[in-house]
């Protein structure tokens, strides 16, 4: 099994810039987490989904952040307009039935100048 | 509000010898307890887990130590090895399938 898959592993962007990021689950595994990693607020979870819904978006920051899961297979989380405080490392993970352990993709590393 | 906590940001240990991570947490709720283990550049892996209904879990050279009452759990590796070199999370779930909460994170460097 190739494990959870994202792309780009790097995008720099210009601040008002659109960024998509990608993340493709781990086959049969019906949750699929974004999270951020910064150095200010360690690793948070921005949403979930389970079976393609989202069940919990809690974590999004604010309205510029949308994320969607149209199959199984494909995840993204789109930020509009990018600033720079958006700069991270992004985490996609997905999670077999029972969802707790949980399996890291390599991460997205963003930078918004 | 950091419900979960791991209070050292650092451990340096030489290679033979025990490393001994802690985590604490404030989330009575939390009935499921991980650790991941992250390389640079990596995502985080999943190392190890523990119900709430154990005290402890181990697989091969780690162990995980559970004191509910102390709201507080342990990551025992022995012996270490340069290669255990890496950044070791400590993730609290309240129930099956939700959110994991992770504490901040401690680097472990195993001298050789």
């Amino acid at each position: 099994d190739a494990g959870v898959i994202q792309s780009p592993r790097h995008e720099v962007t210009e601040m008002g810039q659109e960024v998509t990021l990608r993340c493709k689950p781990i086959s049969g595994h019906d949750y699929l987490f974004w999270y951020r990693q910064t150095m200010m607020r360690g690793l948070e979870l921005l949403i979930y989904f389970n079976n393609n819904v989202p069940i919990d978006d809690s974590g999004m920051p604010e309205d510029r952040f949308s994320a969607k899961m149209p199959n199984a297979s494909f995840s993204t989380l789109k930020i509009q307009p990018s600033e720079p405080r958006d700069s991270a490392v992004y985490f996609c993970a997905s999670a077999p039935g029972t969802g707790y352990e949980q399996y890291f993709g390599p991460g997205t590393r963003l930078t918004v100048t | 509000d950091q419900q979960v906590k791991q209070n050292s940001p650092s451990l340096s240990v030489q290679e033979g010898r025990i490393s001994i991570l802690n985590c604490d947490y404030t989330n009575s709720m939390f009935d499921y307890f991980l650790w991941y283990k992250k390389y640079p550049a990596e995502g985080p892996t999943f190392l190890i887990s523990i119900s709430s209904i154990k005290d402890k879990n181990e697989d091969g050279r780690f162990t995980v130590f559970l004191n509910k009452s102390a709201k507080h759990l342990s990551l025992h590796i022995v012996p270490s090895q340069p290669g255990d070199s890496a950044v070791y999370f400590c993730a609290a779930s309240e129930m099956s399938g939700s959110r994991l909460t992770f504490g901040e994170g401690t680097q472990l460097t195993v001298n050789p």
